[in-house]
């Protein structure tokens, strides 16, 4: 059971790149989620699914698309990176129990645009 | 903007003392949870307080929620070395109408042995 799953940790893109950080989960749940954290900084969340076939935005949406491929697999793509995306972004999960969601999160990809 | 703003930005107390931080937010909620991030890691749930809970304990953690004057309070008793850590609230809100949680910036906790 290996929880939340992120590639790449590490990456690091021209201005103009695209790329695309993949997530997946072996929990079952239902909800995914795409955060990015700026240093000294809380999360900010840029899209999430609360079910598979579903994406909607979040706080900060601006520059990204998001794909639920499956019910495991929720995936961010950078189409044309810029340096304000330089960040560390973190995928999440998680399904309600008891009536409350409880995030699970992935170990995070350290991204940086030249 | 930020909904939960956590105070202290920085904290540093030797082992065996404790450690609180609080946290203020904006705006009514279902519940306000804390999570912890070691350097370099992913966040990982410590304890969930609904909005109608007052006081909730967990091992060496204790929580506070007052809803009226929309803060939260995370108490580390007998802290160890191996708690140093950012330590994030983040508030399940009414008022956005999606799944998700609006976290703070986070207080960061050293402890030194």
């Amino acid at each position: 059971n290996a929880g939340v799953t992120q590639t790449p940790k590490f990456q690091v893109l021209k201005t103009g790149q695209s790329m695309t950080l993949q997530c997946a989960q072996d929990m079952n749940h239902n909800s995914m989620y795409w955060y990015r954290q700026d240093p000294g900084m809380g999360l900010r969340l840029i899209y999430y699914s609360a079910s598979e076939g579903t994406t909607d935005k979040g706080e900060v949406p601006n520059g990204y698309n998001v794909s639920r491929l499956n019910k495991r697999e929720f995936s961010l793509r950078l189409e044309s990176a810029a340096p304000s995306q330089t960040s560390v972004y973190f995928c999440a999960s998680s399904d309600k129990k008891a009536g409350h969601h409880t995030q699970y999160f992935g170990p995070g990809t350290r991204l940086t645009v030249l | 903007s930020q909904q939960g703003e956590e105070d202290p930005q920085a904290l540093s107390i030797q082992e065996g003392e404790n450690a609180t931080m609080n946290c203020s937010y904006k705006t009514s909620i279902n519940n306000l949870q804390w999570y912890r991030q070691n350097s370099g890691r992913g966040l990982v749930h410590l304890i969930l307080i609904r909005s109608n809970e007052r006081e909730k304990h967990s091992g060496r953690l204790r929580v506070t929620l007052d809803t009226s004057k929309k803060s939260s309070s995370l108490l580390i008793t007998a802290s160890r070395a191996a708690d140093t850590a950012s330590y994030f609230c983040a508030t399940d809100r009414m008022d956005t109408g999606r799944r998700a949680l609006t976290f703070g910036s986070g207080t960061r906790l050293q402890v030194q042995p």
